[in-house]
């Protein structure tokens, strides 16, 4: 069983939908969590970073975390074909920990 | 306003021919990273500087080394490349004197091996 499973997609979903991204995780002691967009041919961009069960709301994006079901959601309301990237979710243990385990990604494709 | 900064952005080398890919980055992070990236997978990290401390990871090949002459710039260095070290190489800082700090990523360098 890998560290971090997520759902590779493809997904597609017409403009204006609500998206709903997922990764499951197996390691307890993982503390941190974080949501990457990458578009084609660039790095990684930090969308979310939370470290606390419940939900942070940044704009058209939430991002929810549950540890005790090791279940961690990002949701994009209003979704626009500029949304149209991978997501990649990663998490690590603690502070001072420098390994991210990153899901392998899901690729959205917003239609307009 | 770029922060992790990687040239080339594209890069082609012959197998078994050095090649160094550079990053710079602005942020004064004190923590740099190498990944490497292949098609639809996820990052995978090679080895982080904490300063000027060098971490290589268990299972990185001999074959690819790094270099850190000062806060701002870091190198990696494959000293003969396969075909199978086409990649994506993603360079990442973060601060690690704050706690919890994540990770920012520059928008790599695509290489190519003939």
């Amino acid at each position: 069983q890998k560290e971090v499973e997520q759902d590779p997609g493809p997904l597609s979903v017409p403009e204006g939908a609500i998206v709903s991204l997922n990764c499951t995780y197996s390691n307890s002691a993982f503390q941190y969590f974080m949501w990457y967009r990458q578009y084609s041919r660039k790095g990684p961009e930090l969308l979310m970073y939370t470290y606390s069960s419940g939900n942070k709301e940044d704009g058209r994006f939430t991002a929810q975390v549950d540890k005790s079901s090791k279940y961690i959601s990002l949701f994009i309301r209003d979704s626009q074909p500029s949304d149209s990237a991978t997501y990649l979710c990663a998490m690590r243990v603690e502070a001072g920990s420098y390994q991210l385990t990153f899901g392998k990604g899901t690729k959205l494709s917003v239609i307009p | 306003d770029a922060m992790v900064i990687q040239n080339p952005r594209y890069q082609v080398t012959q197998f078994g021919k050095p090649v160094t890919l550079s990053c710079s980055q602005t942020l004064n992070h004190n923590v740099m990273y190498w990944y490497q990236q292949k098609s639809s997978q996820a990052p995978k990290l090679l080895f982080h500087y904490y300063d000027k401390d060098f971490n290589n990871e268990a299972d990185t090949p001999d074959n690819f080394q790094s270099r850190r002459p000062n806060t701002s710039f870091c190198f990696l260095d494959i000293r003969s490349p396969g075909l199978g070290d086409a990649a994506m190489y993603l360079c990442a800082t973060s601060s690690e004197d704050r706690d919890n700090q994540p990770q920012h990523f520059g928008d790599g360098t695509r290489l190519s091996i003939l």
